[in-house]
């Protein structure tokens, strides 16, 4: 595709189930990044991946939260044991390497019930 | 570690007056400086960028201005149309692409 896609766009669960938010970056795209923003707010760094590197995980809010790159390419955020708080739209964009313009894809907009 | 700032929180001016946000960040080895607008419900988008090696860029009726040595970057927008109304973040390119706390612009006509 054109552009970064996420699924699902809406997910509606229930608290303590686990979810899983899939990102697929721009082809050739090398540095995918995890972003979170809650209604309102500005954009909290979850995790990025740069080509083979190791993530950089440090943003990542508590250890229910998870994120893994297959092939360098497809991303799949994980959330176990959802808790309200964790309500927000989960954004992923995707840059040709780091330093460079960054393409955000549409979201996963989560609600915890 | 890295710190990005931005004034004002909010901003709001009439139509056909000018903008300016002002970014701030900590990390000295930064060399990439773009600005992104977010309207309301959309994903944010890139509308105009720098790099270090040039101290201001035009596109129109945007401009981004770099001073390097105070490590701040301001975005510039002459007269302003009830559709640049949105949230403008500032990502300056530190280690962990960590964006601003955003300037929500409203532009009144």
């Amino acid at each position: 595709g054109a552009g970064v896609s996420q699924s699902p766009s809406n997910k509606v669960t229930e608290k303590g189930k686990d979810v899983e938010l899939r990102c697929d970056p721009i082809s050739g795209h090398t540095a995918l990044y995890w972003y979170r923003q809650s209604l309102g707010q500005g954009l909290e760094f979850l995790i990025y991946f740069q080509g083979n590197s190791a993530p950089d995980k440090s943003g990542l809010p508590s250890d229910r939260f998870s994120a893994e790159r297959t092939g360098g390419s497809v991303s799949t955020l994980t959330i176990q044991r959802t808790q309200q708080e964790d309500s927000a739209v989960y954004l992923c964009a995707s840059s040709f390497t780091l330093k460079n313009t960054i393409y955000f894809g549409e979201g996963s907009w989560l609600t915890v019930v | 570690g890295e710190n990005v700032e931005q004034h004002p929180s909010t901003l709001s001016v009439q139509e056909g007056d000018s903008a300016v946000i002002k970014c701030t960040y900590s990390d000295s080895a930064s060399n990439y400086f773009p600005w992104y607008k977010q309207e309301l419900g959309k994903r944010p988008q890139l509308i105009i960028d720098i790099r270090s090696n040039v101290g201001e860029k035009k596109d129109q009726r945007i401009a981004v201005t770099l001073n390097k040595t105070a490590k701040h970057f301001s975005l510039h927008i002459t007269e302003t149309q009830p559709e640049d109304s949105a949230v403008y973040f500032c990502a300056p390119d530190t280690d962990k692409l960590i964006f601003g706390t955003g300037t929500r612009l409203q532009v009144f006509p």
